[in-house]
């Protein structure tokens, strides 16, 4: 079956360190994202991807990047890991530009001590 | 600015009870409006959506209703259960890319 996963599920790193979530799927979706959840914001976007060499920033787009080289990966790298971008982070993916059905992975819990 | 305003941020219902979640929107230019269900330590999941050609859509106990001139839209869930205690989230997109909003938790009482 097609599905979208995450990796690590958890994770733990330093002030200041680069981190890199990892987003893989397998639906061939051209349309990839990534949102942070934090209690009382909801789901908040980061970046986005239509497309292989596409990268869109989102609402909350500071200290994040993004790159598209396939279809099926969209890794998600904080440059210099902060306190504030502790979060639970979302990866969903949608088949076309149009405004269809995402799908979510399991998501990434990210503590930044 | 948020463009996707959610109300309540929580909610309290009993078994049998319905639930009401309210969302409002500013940009008109949105055309897709879905609802997803995330349950503790899940992904979210999409429950039911609908275009603005249409003022409700029903899907077993779940319908959403669609105000257009209002810029609002709302789910209902019908005898509600413990099994759909869950966060629910409205949504809209214009060109393929979801904005959320901040989210209801329901609690469902048997």
């Amino acid at each position: 079956d097609a599905e979208i996963t995450q990796s690590p599920r958890h994770k733990i790193t330093e002030t200041g360190r680069q981190v890199t979530l990892a987003c893989h799927q397998t639906w061939n979706h051209n349309n990839m994202f990534w949102y942070r959840q934090d209690l009382g914001h909801g789901l908040r976007l980061i970046h986005y991807s239509y497309g292989v060499h596409d990268t869109n920033k989102g609402e909350v787009s500071d200290g994040y990047s993004v790159s598209r080289s396939n279809t099926e990966d969209l890794p998600l790298t904080l440059e210099s890991a902060a306190s504030s971008q502790t979060s639970v982070y979302f990866c969903a993916s949608s088949e076309k530009q149009g405004s269809t059905e995402a799908f979510f992975g399991q998501g990434t819990r990210l503590t930044v001590v | 600015q948020q463009q996707v305003k959610q109300s309540p941020q929580s909610l309290i219902v009993q078994k049998g009870g319905i639930s009401i979640i309210n969302c409002a929107y500013e940009n008109t230019a949105f055309d897709y409006f879905p609802w997803y269900q995330q349950f503790p330590g899940k992904g979210p999941a999409l429950l039911i959506a609908i275009r603005p050609d249409v003022s409700e859509k029903k899907e077993g106990r779940f319908t959403i209703s669609f105000n257009k001139s209002a810029k609002q839209f709302s789910l209902h869930i019908m005898d509600s259960q413990p099994g759909d205690s869950a966060t629910y989230f409205c949504a809209a997109a214009g060109t393929g890319k979801l904005i959320f909003g901040q989210g209801t938790t329901l609690q469902v009482k048997p």
